[in-house]
């Protein structure tokens, strides 16, 4: 799978909106963007997945670039709630047999009231 | 459809000791995945069912780690002989399995190992 950067860690006021960057300059042609986020003491959550164009549901909308190196994860309007770790991923949508997650750390994103 | 469960939810043990895990799937959910995440770590891949076939397992399984799927159904994850270096939180995911499309995984809340 190619791998993803993220910073570490971020901080967005409740109500705002929260951008989460994800940079993944070796994505392939074939590869998906995958987000998910962790909410402490709790498994993983599927939040989104994109592959060039932009996509939106009712958690959060993913913007990808035009070159795909790159994406945002919106949450438009930030509650304490969403304070977790978001996982960045990508990998092929449909791979025919395993299709493991590999996790990076993620970013941690605090909500303050 | 109560989503992904697992027992327990917390195990401390003694090193050297047995321990056994178990994941209970989504119903009719034909893959069935192990994640091992450390603190401060994302999730690593161990091992996936597709119904009771076990068809891939990651260098992170040693020989003391089994897991099993007899049924098709729920799947358990033992680790014999506890070592410290297992402490870590134990996540197990479902998804339909179907050829194509396959975007989501659900999770359970996880079993947390401590070894003393």
């Amino acid at each position: 799978d190619a791998k993803t950067t993220q910073p570490t860690s971020m901080d967005c006021a409740e109500g705002r909106a929260a951008n989460l960057p994800c940079n993944h300059s070796t994505i392939s042609g074939n590869e998906y963007v995958y987000w998910y986020r962790q909410i402490h003491s709790q498994g993983p959550q599927y939040i989104i997945h994109g592959l060039k164009n932009n996509e939106t549901n009712e958690m959060a909308s993913l913007i990808i670039t035009e070159d795909r190196k790159s994406s945002t994860l919106i949450l438009p309007h930030a509650t304490l709630r969403d304070t977790a770790v978001y996982y960045c991923i990508v990998r092929p949508h449909y791979t025919g047999a395993n299709s493991k997650l590999t996790f990076g750390k993620g970013i941690t994103l605090s909500v303050r009231p | 459809d109560t989503g992904v469960s697992q027992n327990p939810r917390h195990k401390i043990t003694k090193r050297g000791q047995n321990v056994t895990f178990r994941c209970d799937p989504i119903s009719e959910h034909n893959r069935l995945y192990w994640y091992r995440q450390t603190l401060g770590q994302g999730p690593e891949f161990l091992t996936y069912f597709q119904n009771e076939a076990q068809l891939e397992k990651s260098r992170l399984l040693s020989d003391r780690f089994s897991a099993e799927r007899p049924k098709g159904s729920f799947s358990t994850l033992e680790i014999q002989r506890t070592e410290q270096g297992d402490s870590a939180m134990y996540l197990c995911a479902s998804t339909p399995g179907l050829a194509g499309e396959e975007y989501e995984q659900y999770f359970g809340p996880g079993t947390r190992l401590t070894v003393t």
